[in-house]
């Protein structure tokens, strides 16, 4: 079985640009969310979505939005992107249901760079 | 919301040693704990977890232990090896879903 799948790897970005990162999640897994990770931070929640709905979202500003789709398979956009936004952006996929969490399956992460 | 406390931040022990990573939880409806290793330039990787209807949890070398009064969780790693080295994260999700990680353990294992 495949495991979870973000796309780009790595990407570098100038101030004031957007960015949209993809995550496909383990085949059957219908939980994806998304976490920031810096040295400084460790890992913070952005949000969380099951069968297109947005579950759980951190405390991140507004610039920070996702979806998913039907099969699954999630993204996450950040709009007017800065300096501090330059991160490793990890996807897990769970097949957690309300009222009964269960592992999660990270993704490999998208590094993102802000110039 | 939910706050999770993890210490320490980080953690050197001599090979054999036991190491010990503890956590404290603020919301009292989080009923699911769960601790992630993370080794340099790797994914995230759950090691063992512990619901709230259960005190102690063990998996060979690896165990945790829950307070539920005290809202306290910790890990323990017994007769540690190199291949230990790595970040460890706690985390604590309430029933609706929402986990919140603490801030990871830097543990070192020195040969």
């Amino acid at each position: 079985k495949a495991g979870v799948t973000q796309t780009p790897r790595y990407l570098i970005k100038t101030r004031g640009q957007q960015v949209t990162l993809s995550c496909s999640p383990i085949s059957g897994h219908r939980s994806v969310s998304w976490y920031q990770q810096t040295p400084g931070q460790g890992l913070q929640f952005l949000f969380e979505y099951f069968s297109e709905t947005q579950r759980n979202k951190g405390n991140f500003p507004g610039r920070f939005s996702g979806r998913q789709f039907s099969n699954s398979r999630s993204e996450m956009n950040v709009s007017t992107l800065e300096l501090g936004d330059s991160a490793l952006y990890l996807c897990a996929s769970s097949l957690t249901s309300r009222g009964a969490p269960g592992e999660l399956f990270f993704g490999e992460g998208s590094r993102l760079t802000v110039l | 919301g939910e706050n999770v406390e993890q210490h320490p931040s980080t953690l050197s022990v001599q090979e054999g040693d036991s190491a010990v990573i503890k956590c404290t939880y603020s919301d009292s409806a989080s009923n699911y704990f769960p601790w992630y290793k993370q080794e340099l330039g790797k994914r995230p990787q759950l090691i063992i977890d512990i619901r709230s209807n259960v005190g102690e949890k063990k998996d060979q070398r690896i165990a945790v232990t829950l307070n539920k009064t005290a809202k306290h969780f910790s890990l323990h790693i017994t007769e540690t090896q190199p291949e230990d080295s790595a970040v460890y994260f706690c985390a604590a999700i309430t029933s609706y879903g929402k986990l919140t990680f603490g801030q990871g353990t830097i543990l070192t294992v020195h040969p």
